[in-house]
């Protein structure tokens, strides 16, 4: 079965600092996309970041990078320079390639102080 | 402007009444797809469409039912066999040969 697992219910950071957001995930395949997405107190749900899991170098998107090691299966979220505006609920996910099954985490609930 | 769009927002139901929400998209995405979203927990799918006239089910179908008479439309409907209804749905769509998927805002549905 392939599962996904955030073990950060929910986090906190001070503005303008750095939080990383860590998932791990289980999957007997080797071919498969990640994605982080976001959901702000609006409900709607925001793609951060894709990483093809082909692709060893690191996706990253402005302030949003990912930290990618396949062979523990490990897809971690650095957010850099954190705004007020990355309060949200941030979900980990992932998709077989040629499966129309995305699996998504329980998600982390990240608290931006001013 | 392009974009998924779900209605309504907020609905509000009796026990044993079945009830549609709506979901269209006019991004010219082939697939769309029915997530259910509770507290403490990830989306879970509930049904898939990758071409007009088919869908398949996910892992929680039991008391709900789709239609795919357009590409641009998917309705849910959940039925009074749904024991637990209460919850955020959430409707997605891709384009073929991508594997992100784009959302819809979302509806709160409350079966009281």
């Amino acid at each position: 079965a392939q599962t996904v697992t955030q073990s950060q219910p929910e986090m906190s950071v001070q503005e303008a600092e750095t939080v990383t957001l860590s998932c791990t995930y289980d999957t007997s395949e080797s071919n498969y996309y990640l994605f982080w997405y976001k959901q702000p107190p609006s409900r709607q749900m925001i793609l951060v970041i894709r990483q093809e899991a082909y692709k060893q170098q690191n996706a990253t998107e402005n302030r949003f990078s990912v930290n990618f090691q396949k062979a523990a299966k490990s897809f971690s979220l650095k957010i850099s320079d954190s705004q007020l505006g990355d309060t949200a609920m941030y979900f980990c996910a992932f998709i077989i390639y040629n499966n129309n099954d995305m699996r998504f985490g329980a998600g982390t609930r990240l608290t931006v102080k001013p | 402007d392009g974009g998924i769009t779900q209605s309504p927002k907020y609905l509000f139901r009796k026990e044993g009444q079945n009830v549609t929400l709506s979901c269209e998209q006019n991004l010219n995405h082939d697939a769309m797809y029915w997530y259910r979203q509770d507290p403490g927990q990830g989306l879970r799918l509930i049904y898939y469409s990758q071409i007009v006239n088919d869908f398949q089910k996910g892992d929680i179908a039991e008391g709900y039912s789709v239609s795919r008479e357009k590409k641009e439309s998917f309705p849910l409907t959940v039925t009074s066999a749904q024991k637990n209804p209460t919850a955020f749905y959430l409707c997605a769509s891709k384009a073929s040969g991508i594997y992100e998927q784009y959302f819809g805002p979302g509806t709160r549905l409350t079966v009281t």
